[in-house]
Formats: structure tokens, sequence, C-alpha cells
């Protein structure tokens, strides 16, 4: 168990709806980080908050957005849903706003778009 | 921005062989090197890292060396079980506040019992 939690495990849903993720970062941890995996494109980066402040950008699709709570749990919400948002989506955290560190990844929400 | 590249995507090795998982980096400002492995269905887990005041690092059957002038580092299991089987994820970055982990497609490897 890495201690990060996501929330939810799998989720079927149809195009054009729009669902949220959710992310709790390990005790202590005030980096969240999201990742989108695809059978054929690997782990993509897509956004990284740190203390509540966006703090770097990957290939996010402008239907996607993010945030991080003073709690410091964290939200992906994905709208527009399209047949190839279909993925796994994780969530990692790290203790720290700057890479090089170790970062811990989430058991991921399964997301199928229909 | 930084394109880290791993080949070949399969690799497939007898049980108690050696396997090498190469990588390759494109940004020579980067310096932390880590290495994940993803089983089936499960979230990817840190395996081993290096970082590039080092040359090479190992921990029990594992060791990752990195060539910085080359811009490569490889992965060596050693004594390989059925267990490594798995997708194995190279990735670099720089340090500080604003790089990203920029991880490669992934190596599926398959060890044969």
């Amino acid at each position: 168990d890495s201690g990060v939690t996501q929330t939810p495990k799998h989720l079927i849903t149809a195009t054009g709806q729009r669902v949220t993720l959710r992310c709790s970062p390990r005790s202590g941890d005030l980096s969240v980080y999201w990742y989108q995996q695809s059978l054929d494109q690997g782990l993509q980066f897509l956004i990284q908050y740190y203390n509540g402040e966006e703090r770097a950008k990957g290939n996010i699709l402008e239907r996607f957005s993010a945030q991080q709570f003073p709690d410091l749990h964290s939200e992906l919400n994905l709208s527009s849903l399209e047949l190839g948002d279909s993925a796994l989506y994780f969530c990692a955290s790290s203790d720290t706003g700057g890479s090089g560190n170790t970062i811990y990844f989430g058991e991921g929400s399964w997301l199928t778009v229909v | 921005g930084e394109n880290v590249e791993q080949h070949p995507s399969t690799l497939s090795v007898q049980e108690g062989d050696s396997a090498v998982i190469k990588c390759t980096y494109s940004d020579s400002a980067s310096n932390y090197f880590p290495w994940y492995k993803q089983e089936l269905g499960k979230r990817p887990q840190l395996i081993i890292d290096i970082r590039s005041n080092v040359g090479e690092k190992k921990d029990q059957r594992i060791a990752v060396t990195l060539n910085k002038t080359a811009k490569h580092f490889s992965l060596h299991i050693t004594e390989t079980q059925p267990e490594d089987s798995a997708v194995y994820f190279c990735a670099a970055s720089k340090t500080g506040a604003n790089s990203k982990l920029t991880f490669g497609k992934g190596i599926t490897l398959s060890v044969r019992p």
C-alpha cells in the first residue's frame, strides 16, 4: 500500500458526460501528480499541484481540469468525455514540489467511456 | 522538453538468465532516473533510482547504470524469476521546482519458467 488513495476504482460512463476522480496523497506529501495510462501511450503526465498551486502542466486536454484543496486532496475533472478518454488514471504524490524525489502512485481509477 | 525512449518494447528471457533494459533520454540537464515496475492491473512501483552523480547503483538482484555522455541508462536484473515478469518504465527529470518526470513507454519483460 503506497498510502495514496484514489476513488472510484472503476467508472463506466457515456460519451459527453463529466466525471470527477479523487485522490488523497500520502500523509505529509504536498505534491500531487495526475497521469493517464492508455494501452499504447504509456504513462502520460497530465498535471502537478504543490500545496494547492499548479506547479507543472503536461499534455492535459482543455476538457480536463484539476485542483488541489487546502486539505491537499486533489480532484481531476474530465468533461465532454470521448471514447478515447477511456484509460487508467493514476494519482501520485511526493513530499516536495520539485522532481528528483520519489513519487508514489495510487491504485488508479479505471475509466471506461461507452 | 525531455523525451525518454525504451527499446525494445518486449523482452523475453529464460528463468535464471539476466535481463537488461535500456533507456535513452534527450535532455542533457536531466539528473534523476528512476525505474518503476508495474504488474498487470496494478500501480507502478519504484524499484530503483539513480542520480547523475553516480554511475551505478545496486540493490540485490537489480542494478542501474548511467552513461551521461551517451544519455542512456539501463536496468539490469540478474537471476530472473517468474515474478519479475511485468512492465518496466524508466523515467528522467531534472531536479527543481518546475521540473516533471517524463516516462518511457515501458518494456514488457516475460520470464519463461
